[in-house]
């Protein structure tokens, strides 16, 4: 099993861009999630998920949008790039008992 | 008041000494509770997990709940080197599928 997969590693983005930071797993786990990272800020809900076609918003759900067409796809949109959203996103899944398990990480750095 | 609570640290404890870490939360309908080990420039990743009043042990890793205090700690038995890192406690929101997570608290072991 790979577990939990992310791309790209590393990005760059001007301001105005727009990028999908992908995600995937296969372990077969219904809840997914994405959270952004801050230096000393520790980890920011940003969207999460319980199932295909369902989607919900965590504590920082602005100016990123999200979608879930199977189980083990979790893709994160960020629309505009602004500065405030340079930081390392990591996609986490998990089975029934909140037990999360994160990807490897996209750091993002918007200029 | 923050709803999960850990001292930044730095931890620092000689090798081979025991290292305890700390983490109360306000959430009193929490029931899950997790430790997270994340190495600089890593991915968080999960080590102990704990759902009732009292002490699990797992190898040299031991994490214990006081649902009334409101307190979950890790314990460390012989400390290595390689323990070095940083240690995030999540807590489970009493509602919905998400976990709070603490900011962490750094740990060095020096030898």
């Amino acid at each position: 099993n790979a577990g939990v997969t992310q791309t790209p590693k590393f990005r760059i983005l001007k301001i105005g861009q727009s990028m999908t930071l992908q995600c995937t797993q296969d372990m077969n786990h219904n809840y997914m999630y994405w959270y952004r990272q801050d230096p000393g800020m520790g980890l920011k809900l940003i969207y999460y998920s319980v199932g295909a076609g369902i989607t919900d918003k965590g504590e920082v759900p602005n100016g990123y949008n999200v979608s879930r067409s199977t189980t083990e796809d979790f893709p994160l949109r960020l629309e505009l790039a602004a500065p405030s959203q340079t930081s390392v996103y990591f996609c986490a899944s998990s089975p029934r008992n909140y037990e999360q398990y994160f990807g490897p990480g996209t750091r993002l750095t918007v200029t | 008041q923050k709803e999960v609570e850990q001292n930044s640290g730095p931890l620092s404890v000689p090798e081979g000494a025991i290292a305890s870490l700390n983490c109360t939360y306000s959430d009193r309908g929490s029931q899950s509770f997790f430790w997270y080990r994340q190495y600089s420039g890593k991915s968080p990743e999960l080590i102990m997990s704990i759902y009732s009043n009292g002490d699990k042990e797992d190898g040299r890793f031991t994490a214990q709940l006081n649902k009334a205090s409101q307190y979950v700690s890790l314990l460390i038995r012989d400390s290595q080197p390689s323990d070095s890192a940083t240690y995030l406690c999540a807590v489970n929101k009493d509602s919905g599928y998400a976990l709070n997570f603490g900011k962490g608290t750094s740990l060095l072991v020096t030898p």
